[in-house]
This record gives structure tokens, C-alpha cells and sequence, in this order.
């Protein structure tokens, strides 16, 4: 069965440190990867997603995420991070490789905590 | 515009009882995904629906039902409630555009079962 790993579950930083956040899946045909964030008392939303292209995708508040397909692997970096980039982060697949976002695979989230 | 709408917000049921939750996805939206949420599991997908029709279908028993309507709104059905029923149910809502239609998600029912 297809999966999500995601290697950190919790991971804190100063402010101004630059973040890495692993994710490995487990498909070998196409396939569409995200990664979504839920801040504090908020709804989870899309913070990237790759479907072609450009491996090196970038999303919103600078972050950005590179697609290594020999590696199997999507991770989520920003250069400095923020105290407001406190949250939880979640990786996911598409695995059909089809238009359809709405049947994605999670990983099971890291929780970024940004000490001020 | 509004955004996804879960309701209730709250639930607290007993094992062996039955269950429904609503979700009306953004004016527009066409397809609506379930997912359901816990500590343990992490986010697992439930099903997705699009003009009323089941178009993919997670790894849940069959008491995990769903259906939607010709507004687009939602329900989820869980029956014969289990105590690892308890999590948060959430709903997500896409437009038509394939890969420029992101899943817009709601803020979840929390169920507790008894």
C-alpha cells in the first residue's frame, strides 16, 4: 500500500534557523505531492504542491519543496524561519497521478515550534 | 466567500449508536472529501465525492457511508459507532480545475464515542 513518511515528529528551532523537513513515500508510478499547514486553532491549507516540472517547487511564505523522484522524496525547506511558521506540517500524495486532489495520502505530520 | 462548513462542531455518542455528519463545501465546488483524523493514525481518507457520485474510496469498513447532493453538500454516515470511531472527521472542497483546484479544508467535527 502506497505511504507517507515523515521523518521528524517534532522539531524546534530559533528564529532565523533554516528548516528541513523530511517526507519519503512509497509509489513508484506519477504521482502528485503537497504539503499543507495548520497553524494554531486554524484549518489545515496548502502551503505547495508539485504536479511536472520544475522539481524545485516554491509556495507561499517561502517555503519551498524539491521533488528527488530517484529518492522518492518531497522535502519542505525555508531558509529562516519565523516564530509565525509555528505549526503543523503534513506531507502528502496523490497517488493515482490524476487531476483529482481529493484522495490524498498523509503523512502523519511534524510539528514545528519556533522559539522567539 | 465562505469556506468550508462542518457541522456539528461537537459530537459525543455512545458505541453502537449511529451517526451523521454535514459538510457544505464552497459555492462552486463540486467535489468534497472526507478525512478522518487521530492521534495514532494521522489524517486517513475516508472517500470523495463529485456531482453526487463516489469517485475513490479509502480503506474504511462499510459502516463509513457517505453520500452528496445535487447542492453539493455532503453528509458522512458512521454506524454502529466503535470507541475508535472517537477522532475528527474532516471535510475538504475542490473546484474543477484539476491541479489549479487545491482542497479547501474545514474545520472538522470532533466525535467522541463513549
Amino acid at each position: 500500500a502506497q505511504s507517507v513518511s515523515q521523518h521528524n515528529h517534532h522539531v524546534i528551532l530559533s528564529e532565523a534557523a533554516s528548516l528541513e523537513l523530511g517526507c519519503n513515500y512509497s509509489y513508484g508510478g506519477t504521482v502528485n505531492l503537497f504539503w499543507y499547514v495548520q497553524y494554531p486553532g486554524q484549518h489545515l491549507q496548502l502551503l505547495l504542491k508539485y504536479f511536472s516540472g520544475d522539481p524545485l517547487v516554491k509556495g507561499i511564505k517561502g517555503f519551498e519543496a524539491e521533488f528527488i523522484k530517484s529518492k522518492f522524496s518531497f522535502n519542505l525547506r525555508k531558509p529562516s524561519v519565523q516564530w509565525s511558521d509555528t505549526a503543523e506540517y503534513f506531507c502528502a500524495v496523490n497517488a493515482h497521478g490524476g487531476g483529482s486532489q481529493g484522495n490524498l495520502i498523509f503523512g502523519k505530520g511534524t510539528k514545528l515550534s519556533v522559539k522567539p | 466567500k465562505a469556506g468550508v462548513t462542518q457541522t456539528p462542531r461537537y459530537l459525543i455518542k455512545t458505541r453502537g449508536q449511529q451517526v451523521t455528519l454535514s459538510c457544505s463545501p464552497i459555492s462552486g465546488h463540486r467535489s468534497v472529501s472526507w478525512y478522518q483524523q487521530t492521534p495514532g493514525q494521522g489524517l486517513q481518507f475516508l472517500f470523495e465525492y463529485f456531482s453526487e457520485t463516489q469517485r475513490n474510496k479509502g480503506n474504511f469498513p462499510g459502516r463509513f457511508s457517505g453520500r452528496q447532493f445535487s447542492n453539493s453538500r455532503s453528509e458522512m454516515n458512521v454506524s454502529t459507532l466503535e470507541l475508535g470511531d472517537s477522532a475528527l472527521y474532516l471535510c475538504a472542497s475542490s473546484g474543477t480545475n484539476g491541479r489549479n483546484s487545491p482542497l479547501h479544508f474545514g474545520n472538522g467535527t470532533r466525535l467522541t464515542v463513549t
